[in-house]
């Protein structure tokens, strides 16, 4: 079944750690985001993507990285983890176009819980 | 650029019952969506409703509705016959159409507790 995938759904990590948070998709979309939601649950865009080799910073500012070297997978990575990181980060995917559902092919993952101690 | 906003932070109603929530955006673009996005407590984002801003017929989907109402940039998400299982996070969204990101604007959320 097609679908968009992250890991772990929950990390609790000491200050300073580098990390790695993993997204990948199996319904070929080219277009990938990394949102994070506070915990007032508020969502902003921090990156997103077009395809292979392709990433920009969004909305919000973040200290985060990501890359896409492969049009499944879309990490997002932290080099040194602070407690002003501690978020849940939703990773999402998009089609081109409208898609079937007529929803632009919207779909999200579970999302990552990263508490920052 | 383009804002949501949803000015009811929490809500509340009974079970069967009808609740209105609200959802207001501004921009300059004249070809969008608008979306509804519910997110109960397991955390997964799922589509609700969709409209398209060229289309003047309200979207429906069984107890969902919308009231567009495009000159005053309003859309407000209408649920019929509550359930308890609706209880979510609800957030309204825009994305400009033709862009070429398809980035999603997302209001704040409105919190819904449907009541036995």
């Amino acid at each position: 079944e097609a679908d968009i995938y992250q890991t772990p759904r929950y990390l609790v990590i000491g200050t300073g750690k580098k990390i790695t948070l993993e997204c990948s998709q199996t319904m070929g979309h080219d277009k990938m985001y990394w949102y994070q939601q506070d915990p007032g649950m508020e969502l902003h865009l921090i990156h997103y993507s077009y395809g292979v080799n392709s990433t920009e910073k969004g909305d919000l500012s973040s200290e985060s990285t990501v890359s896409r070297i492969r049009t499944e997978h879309f990490p997002l990575t932290l080099e040194s983890a602070r407690p002003s990181h501690t978020s849940q980060y939703l990773c999402a995917s998009s089609t081109l176009g409208a898609g079937p559902r007529g929803d632009y092919g919207y779909t999200f993952g579970s999302g990552t819980r990263l508490t920052v101690v | 650029a383009q804002t949501v906003t949803q000015s009811q932070p929490e809500m509340s109603v009974q079970e069967a019952e009808t609740v209105t929530l609200s959802c207001t955006y501004d921009t300059s673009e004249n070809n969008y969506y608008l979306f509804w996005y519910k997110q109960p407590p397991s955390r997964q984002m799922i589509l609700v409703i969709r409209q398209e801003a060229y289309k003047q017929q309200n979207a429906t989907e069984n107890r969902f509705s919308v009231n567009f109402q495009k000159a005053a940039k309003s859309f407000s998400l209408k649920i019929s016959d509550s359930q308890l299982g609706d209880t979510a996070m609800y957030f309204c969204a825009f994305m400009n159409y033709g862009g070429a990101t398809n980035k999603l604007i997302f209001g704040t959320g409105t919190l819904l507790a449907v009541q036995p």
